[in-house]
């Protein structure tokens, strides 16, 4: 597999469950992210990490929880959410500062969440 | 403040037509990074290029072209002769070098919409 893989693809959970959202890149990133799609919304930057540390946290409610266990894997632990919290979560990786710059994301497909 | 915007939500064509995307952007950043992606149904963001400030170049890739103002704080995505295929998001983002690195920030995106 090549680039970045999320999954599961859809995910309908009731408001008291435990799920977790896994992304995966192949592409030997230092900088993962989390974003946030909702209807007729920007995106939202949600968590970033850069070498496996967490740099931003873009005020995001607790019952979000990041996790980076390597530099190729990031997990967004779901509890008790809400039902506006449905929405494509996006994961993103890119090479972080290169030569100076930012290089570019690459983006999975996301996983598409149902609260219910 | 919202640092990148899209006016345009929705532009309809009929393919063959061309069509110009409008992204204004806002930073005291000297450097930073502009970046265009596409987002079909499948819900990936596909990254299209990726354009540093220090480089004002108009840039063309196939039907594809770029114009960055630096005076105008513009980055202007034109499809020429649209192609059912088109139809997608197309976000506009930016990236600091200093105050917010590492961070991307979005437009709302632009709906495209081409008919046969």
């Amino acid at each position: 597999e090549t680039g970045v893989t999320q999954t599961p693809r859809h995910l309908v959970m009731g408001m008291t469950n435990k799920k977790s959202l896994k992304c995966e890149q192949h592409l030997g990133h230092n900088a993962m992210y989390w974003y946030k799609q909702s209807a007729k919304k920007p995106l939202e930057l949600m968590f970033v990490y850069n070498f496996k540390e967490q740099t931003e946290n873009n005020s995001v409610p607790s019952r979000f929880s990041p996790e980076c266990p390597n530099s190729s894997h990031l997990f967004l632990h779901l509890h008790t959410l809400q039902p506006e919290d449905s929405a494509l979560y996006l994961c993103a990786s890119s090479q972080g500062v290169i030569s100076g710059g930012n290089s570019e994301a690459f983006f999975g497909q996301g996983t598409r969440l149902t609260v219910v | 403040a919202q640092k990148v915007t899209q006016a345009q939500t929705e532009i309809s064509v009929v393919e063959k037509e061309d069509v110009t995307l409008d992204c204004v952007y806002e930073t005291r950043d000297t450097t930073y990074y502009l970046f265009w992606y596409k987002q079909p149904p499948s819900g990936e963001l596909v990254f299209l290029i990726r354009r540093n400030s220090f480089d004002e170049q108009n840039e063309i890739s196939g039907r594809y072209s770029w114009n960055f103002q630096k005076s105008t704080s513009s980055f202007n995505f034109t499809i020429t002769a649209s192609q059912v295929v088109d139809s997608a998001v197309y976000f506009c983002a930016l990236s600091e070098a200093q105050r917010n690195w590492g961070k991307f920030q979005f437009g709302a995106g632009t709906q495209v919409v081409v008919t046969p």
